[in-house]
């Protein structure tokens, strides 16, 4: 059974600052991996899609890596910025279900 | 496009009653998921969907959760008898299913509360 693993749980940064969040799955055979925003109380917001052959995505200041002969991702936030504050979750895709993470709860403060 | 589209967004009800929320998937989408979001188990599948036919429904909790396609363009989740420990936000996404890497993308959510 696939489980997916977001480390730190929460995180408090200030504000210029490049951070990585982390998620790990334990099965390898995986479509894609995809990173979500969730701000609080509103729905998820995609942020990257990886797909299984890739080895990176890229999309302004965030980069996200998929090494999946290990079962890791992790999600580079570079100069952040207070509007990066939500929760950031990853899921991966076996056939036609998205696995999720339990996220990281990301504070930026000026 | 308008995106996924979810009503009612907020819902109050009372033990026992019956509740049905409602989805719209993205125009040419043929999948459809309902996820359940609680702060105890993060976020759920219950359900989804490929061309209209319910393909895994093992995500949901008991007897009291349905979930019906009719067509392409609208879904529905009812929940009968409801119960205070359904309380959580439902979420509908949709997406291109081919070889199965296609993003989904998420509704905003119906917050359910069931007192």
């Amino acid at each position: 059974k696939q489980e997916v693993t977001q480390i730190p749980a929460a995180l408090s940064v200030p504000e210029g600052e490049n951070l990585v969040l982390n998620c790990s799955f334990t099965d390898s055979a995986i479509y894609n991996l995809q990173w979500f925003r969730q701000d609080p109380g509103k729905g998820l917001t995609s942020l990257l899609l990886i797909q299984s052959s890739q080895r990176e995505q890229t999309s302004g200041r965030l980069n996200a890596s998929l090494d999946k002969s290990s079962g890791r991702s992790t999600l580079y936030i570079a100069a952040s910025q207070p509007g990066d504050s939500a929760t950031y979750l990853c899921a991966v895709k076996n056939t036609d279900k998205l696995i999720f993470g339990t996220g990281t709860r990301l504070q930026v403060f000026p | 496009d308008a995106g996924v589209i979810q009503s009612p967004r907020h819902e109050v009800t009372e033990m026992g009653q019956e509740v049905t929320l409602r989805c719209k998937p993205i125009s040419g989408h043929n999948s459809l998921f309902w996820y359940r979001q609680t702060m105890m188990r993060g976020l759920e599948l219950l359900i989804y969907f490929n061309n209209n036919v319910p393909i895994d429904d093992s995500g949901m909790p008991e007897d009291r959760f349905s979930a019906k396609m009719p067509n392409a363009s609208f879904s529905t989740l009812k929940i009968q008898p409801s119960e205070p420990r359904d309380s959580a936000v439902y979420f509908c996404a949709s997406s291109l299913q081919g070889t199965g890497s296609y993003e989904q993308y998420f509704g905003p959510g119906t917050r359910l509360t069931v007192t």
